[in-house]
């Protein structure tokens, strides 16, 4: 059984630009949510996806966006990249919607650098 | 405001040496509470699921507890391979998402 599919795995960028990320859940899995993980903060909820709505935000500027194909494939964008957005991008799946009451199994990562 | 924390943030054991990590939380009227192991260059994994205080779930060598205020990980007889990150979440008040400890890293030496 296929798990949860990241691209690109690594990636840098500079100051200014924008980046996509890429996300396929396991299959039969509705629900897609986006975390950052920094040494300083952890993980951060970003958003979740669920038949191609966002459900939920969370506490992050508007140069964080998605999307959720009628697939459930996700995307996730950051405009006018910031240093601070390097990061590990990490996106995680489950089987029914709610990222805060069930078991998420996660991708391995897209690792954003911003120079 | 809700909050997990996890201690301590490192920790070293040798072989067999048995030991604990904490996850303390303030979240009212609590959904859950979650470890996830993480090993480097991967994406968290999960590893239980407490719902309610005195509850306890075991595989292998893990052993996790939940009271009201925090969780334990206890870690018997450990081997190198369960070096890794632990993390601990819990989902907001409004159960919308999952707020992370930052995690405690493990490092198991032969």
């Amino acid at each position: 059984k296929a798990g949860v599919t990241q691209t690109p795995r690594y990636l840098i960028k500079t100051r200014g630009q924008q980046v996509t990320l890429s996300c396929s859940p396991i299959s039969g899995h509705r629900s897609v949510s986006w975390y950052q993980q920094t040494p300083g903060q952890g993980l951060q909820f970003l958003f979740e996806y669920f038949s191609e709505t966002q459900r939920n935000k969370g506490n992050f500027p508007g140069r964080f966006s998605g999307r959720q194909f009628s697939n459930s494939r996700s995307e996730m964008n950051v405009s006018t990249l910031e240093l601070g957005d390097s990061a590990l991008y990490l996106c995680a799946s489950s089987l029914v919607r709610g990222t805060g009451a069930n078991v998420l199994t996660f991708g391995a990562g897209s690792r954003l650098t911003v120079l | 405001e809700d909050q997990v924390t996890q201690s301590p943030e490192a920790l070293r054991l040798q072989e067999g040496e048995s030991s604990s990590l904490n996850c303390s939380y303030t979240v009212s009227g609590l959904r859950g509470l979650f470890w996830y192991r993480q090993d480097p260059g991967k994406g968290p994994e999960f590893l239980f699921t407490l719902y309610s205080a005195g509850e306890e779930k075991e595989k292998e060598r893990l052993k996790a507890t939940l009271t009201k205020k925090e969780s334990f990980l206890h870690i018997t007889a450990p081997k190198p391979e369960d070096s890794a990150t632990y993390l601990c979440a819990v989902p907001n008040q409004a159960g919308t998402a999952l707020i992370f400890g930052k995690g405690t890293t493990l490092s198991v030496s032969s």
